[in-house]
């Protein structure tokens, strides 16, 4: 039974451009959560989804945004890289109603030159 | 005001000793839960434990236990009999509220590393 699936696992952009991170969640999971981990810091919370919608948002600007596909795969789209995005972006996924359980991908490590 | 502090950035065990690694948490919610996990190298966050706020007792999942003192605030996570694969990075999180919306937070974390 695979967890949760993240592609790419490392990527290398400029600033300005723009990324795309994509998540598989683990199977029977239908909620997708997104987290940005800088170095020597904690996940710190982006955005949440469940049925397609975006459910809960953390500070972050509007560079940043999401979708959930009806298989539940999401992605995190990432507009106008600054330095500062660079990180490991984490991935979790979970049951809406379960109330705690998630389960982490690998992460992708986003490099901003 | 930091909603979960952990205030050791290092930590070092000797193999096979125990040890403690400490979390005090600030919140208002009467519901909440505590959380555990565990970061290797490799970048995946691991869960270990959960402790709910209503729970009396304190939660164990096998070497992992986690001393719940409601009053102070703190969920300090205690791993017996440490092994050289628990080197790794710990953070403790936490989730206020009921029901399933669920976005915990997360404390900047320690790193733990075990000696042979």
């Amino acid at each position: 039974d695979a967890g949760v699936t993240q592609s790419p696992t490392h990527l290398i952009k400029t600033r300005g451009q723009q990324v795309t991170l994509r998540c598989s969640p683990k199977s029977g999971h239908d909620t997708v959560s997104w987290y940005q981990q800088a170095l020597g810091q904690g996940p710190q919370f982006i955005f949440q989804y469940y049925e397609e919608e975006e459910r809960q948002r953390g500070n972050f600007p509007d560079r940043f945004s999401g979708h959930q596909f009806p298989n539940y795969s999401s992605e995190l789209n990432v507009n106008a890289l600054l330095l500062g995005d660079s990180a490991l972006y984490l991935c979790a996924s979970s049951l809406v109603e379960f109330g705690y359980g998630y389960t982490f991908g690998s992460g992708t490590r986003l490099t901003v030159v | 005001a930091q909603k979960i502090t952990q205030t050791q950035p290092g930590m070092f065990v000797q193999e096979k000793e125990a040890v403690t690694l400490d979390c005090t948490y600030d919140t208002s919610d009467q519901s909440y839960g505590l959380f555990w996990y565990k970061q290797p190298s490799s970048g995946e966050m691991i869960f270990l434990i959960y402790q709910g706020s209503y729970d009396e007792q304190n939660a164990t999942e096998g070497r992992y236990s986690l001393n719940f003192q409601k009053a102070r605030k703190s969920a300090n996570l205690v791993i017996s009999a440490s092994q050289l694969g628990d080197s790794a990075m710990y953070f403790c999180a936490m989730r206020e509220g009921g029901g399933g919306s669920y976005i915990p937070t997360f404390g900047r974390g320690t790193s733990l590393i075990v000696h042979p």
